[in-house]
C-alpha cells in the first residue's frame, strides 16, 4: 500500500512570496495533519483536517493555512515567508486504533526561504 | 514546563548494549502516546504506540506511567540500525490528532 506522500520534496523561495504545499493521505485515511519541524526540534502542530473541516490548530500565525478536499488530500498555503519558515514541513495521515490515533508521515516537503 | 521533556542526548553505546530513554509528559488529559524513530533528514516513522499495561515488539519494551506522566523506552541488543533520534509523542487529549513532540534523544550505536 502507498504511504503518505508529499510534494514538492524541495522548494525555495524568496521572502514576501507565497508557497503551496500537497499532501495525499494513505488510502482510507480521512484525517490529515500538518507539522512544522527546524532542525534540532521536534515536528511543531500547525493544522488537523478531518473529513474537509478544520479540528485543530496550533499557535502559527494567520499567514498558515490548510484545506482538505473531498478525496482527504490537502494543501497548506504560506503567504508573506519569512526566513524563519525554513523547515521540513510534515504531512501525517491517521488511523484510529481505539483511543489511540496513531498517524504515519510523509517524507515531507524541505522549505528553504532565501 | 515544557510539554514534553525527554533525556538530553546523546547517547553514544556498544553494539549489543541495553539503553533506555525516558520522558515526562505535563499535559494530564493526553491519552495516546507513542514513539517515533526519525532517521538524519527523514520523516519520523512509529515505533510503538504505548499502552498503560506497557508493551512490547522485539527488542522494545514501552512503559507509562500516568500517575507520574512517564514514559520510558527500553532497547535491548542494541544494534548498528537503531541508530536514530527517538521522539517521544503525546496527543494533546480524549479524541485528539494533534501530537506534541519532545524535542528527541539521539542514538548512536558503535561497532
Amino acid at each position: 500500500d502507498a504511504g503518505v506522500t508529499q510534494s514538492p520534496t524541495h522548494l525555495i523561495k524568496t521572502r514576501g512570496q507565497q508557497v503551496t504545499l500537497r499532501c495525499s493521505p494513505i488510502s482510507g485515511h480521512k484525517s490529515v495533519s500538518w507539522y512544522q519541524q527546524v532542525l534540532g526540534q521536534g515536528p511543531q502542530f500547525i493544522f488537523q483536517y478531518y473529513e474537509k473541516e478544520e479540528r485543530g490548530r496550533g499557535n502559527f500565525p494567520d499567514r498558515f493555512s490548510a484545506r482538505q478536499f473531498p478525496n482527504y488530500s490537502s494543501e497548506l498555503n504560506v503567504n508573506a515567508l519569512l526566513l524563519g519558515d525554513s523547515a521540513l514541513y510534515l504531512c501525517a495521515s491517521s488511523l484510529r486504533r481505539g483511543y489511540s490515533y496513531e498517524q504515519y508521515f510523509g517524507p515531507g516537503t524541505r522549505l528553504t526561504v532565501t | 514546563r515544557k510539554e514534553v521533556e525527554q533525556d538530553p542526548g546523546p547517547f553514544n553505546v556498544p553494539e549489543g548494549a541495553t539503553v533506555a530513554f525516558n520522558c515526562t509528559y505535563s499535559n494530564s488529559a493526553s491519552q495516546s502516546f507513542f514513539w517515533y524513530r526519525q532517521d538524519c533528514r527523514k520523516e519520523p516513522k512509529l515505533l510503538m504506540s504505548v499502552y498503560s499495561s506497557g508493551n512490547e515488539d522485539g527488542r522494545f519494551t514501552a512503559q507509562l506511567n500516568r500517575a507520574s506522566q512517564y514514559i520510558s523506552l527500553l532497547i535491548r541488543d542494541s544494534k548498528l540500525s537503531d541508530s536514530a533520534t527517538y521522539l517521544c509523542v503525546v496527543n494533546s487529549g480524549a479524541g485528539s490528532y494533534q501530537l506534541t513532540f519532545g524535542k528527541g534523544t539521539k542514538l548512536s550505536v558503535i561497532p
